[in-house]
């Protein structure tokens, strides 16, 4: 099946710091999601990005499907930003996925006053 | 608010045990997927139900079946329960309107069983 690979896994950061994150897939993809998932254990929509750019407020991905990874960024960052970012993509390699997403390990991300 | 609604939120049971999960998709949503997240496994799909019809089987246990009702509902039923089935059990649904339409999925909160 694919494979999906999130770095870096851990991310430790300042207030107000920016960052990166990476997902990198093994096959073509009709889905990519990122996922927030808050200390609560909610899994958070951030964004739905098979392909292309998208920016929601400080947050904003892009997808290279063609090179097969997708960054998230993230400036700014607040305390509230602390938690897990999962990176979930689905493929039809093979004609049978029906839109199954598979996950990455995630990102575990801390932010600190 | 997603808008997917999952029941009970917290579940407590003892070894060969059964209980049942249920999920309530968003208006309008014709797929329901069910997720499991455990320490040692991650996120892994379990299974995908289509407009009532299951579609796809992931890495689901015999010990476990699921059905999605006229109504769209599911449910998820876990049997004869050991303690490795302690884990946090997602469900959710997308439009899905046709095969190979693959749409954004909303998850719902979330149950977290614990075998005891």
């Amino acid at each position: 099946g694919i494979q999906v690979e999130q770095s870096p896994p851990d991310l430790i950061l300042q207030e107000g710091a920016n960052s990166t994150l990476r997902c990198n897939f093994s096959d073509s993809v009709n889905n990519l999601q990122w996922f927030h998932q808050n200390p609560w254990g909610q899994l958070i929509n951030l964004f739905y990005i098979p392909s292309g750019t998208k920016q929601n407020g400080r947050l904003s991905a892009t997808t290279v499907a063609t090179e097969r990874y997708s960054l998230l960024y993230i400036s700014s960052s607040q305390t509230t930003d602390s938690g897990v970012y999962f990176c979930a993509v689905a493929t039809n390699a093979g004609g049978t996925s029906y839109g199954k997403l598979t996950f990455g390990q995630g990102t575990i991300l801390t932010v600190h006053p | 608010d997603s808008g997917v609604t999952q029941t009970p939120k917290h579940l407590i049971t003892a070894t060969g045990q059964r209980v049942t999960l249920r999920c309530s998709p968003r208006s309008g949503d014709l797929s329901v997927y069910w997720y499991q997240q455990s320490l040692d496994q991650g996120l892994q799909f379990l299974i995908q139900y289509y407009n009532g019809e299951e579609r796809a089987k992931g890495n689901i246990l015999e010990r476990f079946s699921a059905q999605q009702f006229p109504d769209l509902h599911s449910e998820l039923n876990l049997s004869s329960l050991e303690l490795g089935d302690s884990a946090l059990y997602f469900c959710a649904s997308s439009v899905d309107l046709w095969a190979g339409n693959y749409n954004e999925q909303f998850f719902g909160p979330g149950t977290r069983l614990t075998v005891l």
